[in-house]
């Protein structure tokens, strides 16, 4: 069965370093989306892909993240300078369509700690 | 704006007993509700959803919610709780053009032999 897959599966980083989270969706889906869960909080969305552009984004991403489809499979999101507040289990996921009743498939997660 | 809230951080059940885990939406249209589960060290699996049709949603592993307008619930139920459901199970609500998710906090399902 295709799943969508994350690497790497844990990340730590010093704050202000830079960090690039990576994603292959699943092959023939079209949207893409971001989101992350700090330790004990609530899933949170990020931000959503289509078309090789933002379609929407929450107001957690803010000018430190970045979105990028570089290639026909991989989907990334990078942290310009990572803060303390960033550590968090980022989750990919990825749909065939863009209907709010359309199932949205999530890869396992990269726990991202920053030091 | 749309919210989810699931009461009970934590649920403990025995083996073969019931399984309810409790989900309360907000939500100023019709909404569109999910049931996600996370076994330990995997991604978040679709277990069902609500999408306007019928009111009991029947999905994967035994499970159902119904959908209860009156009440803004869509709690989740088993009726025999087996010790491979031992996970954490997020309730959430689609919003915005595509569909973003709003989750709520998650319940993680113990299940006593």
């Amino acid at each position: 069965e295709p799943e969508v897959t994350q690497t790497p599966s844990h990340q730590v980083t010093q704050m202000g370093q830079e960090v690039i989270l990576r994603c292959v969706p699943i092959s023939n889906h079209l949207y893409f989306y971001w989101y992350r869960q700090i330790l004990g909080q609530k899933v949170e969305f990020l931000v959503s892909f289509y078309n090789n552009e933002i379609s929407e984004k929450s107001e957690i991403f803010d000018d430190q993240f970045s979105v990028e489809r570089p290639d026909g499979s991989n989907f990334t999101l990078k942290i310009r300078s990572t803060k303390l507040e960033d550590s968090a289990m980022y989750f990919c996921a990825s749909s065939g369509q863009a209907f709010s009743t359309d199932t949205q498939y999530f890869g396992p997660g990269t726990r991202l700690t920053v030091l | 704006a749309q919210s989810v809230t699931q009461l009970g951080s934590h649920v403990s059940v025995s083996e073969g007993a019931l399984v309810l885990l409790r989900c309360n939406y907000s939500s100023s249209v019709p909404p569109y509700l999910f049931w996600y589960v996370q076994y330990p060290n995997q991604g978040l699996q679709l277990l069902l959803k609500y999408t306007s049709a019928a009111t009991l949603v029947k999905g994967i592993n035994g499970f159902e919610a119904e959908f209860k307008k009156s009440e803004t619930s869509f709690h989740l139920t088993k009726p025999s709780a087996h010790m491979s459901d031992a996970a954490e199970y997020f309730c959430a609500v689609s919003v915005g053009s595509q569909g973003n998710l709003i989750f709520g906090k998650g319940t993680k399902l113990s299940v006593k032999p």
